[in-house]
């Protein structure tokens, strides 16, 4: 399997859920990122990692948990969302951080109910 | 990943023409800027990109074009296809206080027969 593959593609929770996003890049990179789309707005960095670690949080509330445990996985855990956290979330990679030709995967639908 | 907004501006061209996408950028020290496209049910994808000590840069059917003094950046797709049909949108990478990309909210291209 080549580039980025999130799973799932299409999500649906309730506000006292736990659920996680999964994404995996078969590229080689060394930084992996998360991005909110969000209709009628742009979209959102929300985290990024670089070699593992965590280099910026974008102000994004602590009901999002990111874990990166290696350069080709990254997680993002949901607990307690709103209905306004409805949105499309992306995952993407780069050779490095600093590097913004960015491979996206094809992201997971969430809905918060 | 599905259309960014229900709202988005929307360009329509026949097929064989050329395609004009326009977006203004927001910070006059931006040095770096990218065209993605954004076909229904995926991703962004990287189409090109021009610094900004450049004016004009051309890839494959694609051309980008900088103009400074007004802060816009426009996207031209030369002999547009079906295959083209897609959310476009712009992002700027602004150095400080630290070098973020900023996004767009995109504009929706339709390519009719």
């Amino acid at each position: 399997e080549t580039g980025v593959t999130q799973t799932p593609r299409h999500l649906v929770m309730g506000m006292t859920n736990k659920k996680s996003l999964k994404c995996e890049q078969h590229l080689g990179h060394n930084a992996m990122y998360w991005y909110k789309q969000s209709a009628k707005k742009p979209l959102e960095l929300m985290f990024v990692y670089n070699f593992k670690e965590q280099t910026e949080n974008n102000s994004v509330p602590s009901r999002f948990s990111p874990e990166c445990p290696n350069s080709s996985h990254l997680f993002l855990h949901l607990h307690t969302l709103q209905p306004e956290d409805s949105a499309l979330y992306l995952c993407a990679s780069s050779q490095e951080s600093r590097e913004y030709e960015q491979y996206f995967g094809p992201g997971t639908r969430l809905t918060v109910t | 990943g599905e259309s960014v907004g229900l709202h988005l501006p929307t360009l329509s061209v026949q097929e064989g023409d050329n395609s004009i996408i326009n977006c203004a950028y927001s910070n006059s020290a931006s040095d770096y800027f990218i065209w993605y496209k954004q076909e229904s049910g995926k991703g962004p994808q990287f189409i090109i990109d021009i610094r900004s000590n450049m004016d004009k840069r051309q890839g494959q059917r694609v051309t980008v074009l900088l103009n400074k003094t007004v802060k816009h950046l426009s996207l031209q797709i030369a002999a547009t296809q079906p295959g083209d049909s897609a959310v476009y949108f712009c992002a700027e990478n602004t150095p400080f206080p630290t070098d973020k990309l900023i996004f767009g909210t995109g504009t929706r291209l339709q390519v009719f027969p």
